[in-house]
């Protein structure tokens, strides 16, 4: 079975702009979740999707947004980026909401 | 806030069992205690979880004390190729995961 894919996995973006990042789950799997990590903050949860709606959200600015698609492909955007912005983000599959989560590679962002 | 407190770092010779210690005093009942791992410039990895027995999969072994205020993940011949950092986290099913900062273990050659 094929892993959780991102794409794209490097970005450079600046100040202002918007960018979408994209998560394929692991075939089957219904729940999608995006992190970011950044040296300072560690791990952070952004959101949690399953079957198309929202379950979970964290603690971030409504800059931050996702879906996910009839297919269980989820998107997330960032709108007016800012230089905080630059992290790792990562997005995470399972096979419903609770059971463990399995980690695509990361979409490394940085905004200048 | 993460609902756990783990050391910041770890040491532990190759070939040896490798124990993580993990404290979750404010645990209630319906949380289950998970652990990943993520290795450098990797996402994280799922390691193991249970709610109240002890649990043993193919890579580690989770031990949960009687009264669930903390637990310990071991890995049983660890090699240098488990050096990362060890996240312990709490959470009942539904709910997101909080990351905490983790200990980081050094596999010493």
């Amino acid at each position: 079975k094929a892993g959780v894919t991102q794409t794209p996995r490097y970005l450079i973006k600046t100040r202002g702009q918007q960018v979408t990042l994209s998560c394929s789950p692991i075939s089957g799997h219904r729940s999608v979740s995006w992190y970011q990590q950044t040296p300072g903050q560690g791990l952070q949860f952004l959101f949690e999707y399953f079957s198309e709606t929202q379950r979970n959200k964290g603690n971030f600015p409504g800059r931050f947004s996702g879906r996910q698609f009839s297919n269980s492909r989820s998107e997330m955007n960032v709108s007016t980026l800012e230089l905080g912005d630059s992290a790792l983000y990562l997005c995470a599959s399972s096979s419903g909401v609770g059971n463990e989560q399995f980690f695509g590679p990361g979409t490394r962002l940085t905004v200048l | 806030d993460a609902k756990t407190t783990q050391p910041t770092s770890m040491d532990c010779a190759e070939g040896r069992a490798a124990n993580l210690p993990c404290n979750h005093s404010t645990i209630s009942g319906n949380e289950y205690v998970y652990w990943y791992r993520q290795i450098h410039s990797q996402g994280p990895q799922y390691i193991i979880h249970g709610l109240k027995n002890n649990e043993t999969n193919e890579m580690a072994s989770l031990i949960i004390t009687e009264d669930r205020k903390s637990s310990t993940l071991i890995l049983p011949h660890a090699t240098l190729r488990d050096t990362a950092v060890y996240y312990c986290i709490v959470r009942v099913e539904n709910d997101k995961i909080i990351f905490g900062k983790g200990t980081r273990l050094h596999i010493l050659p």
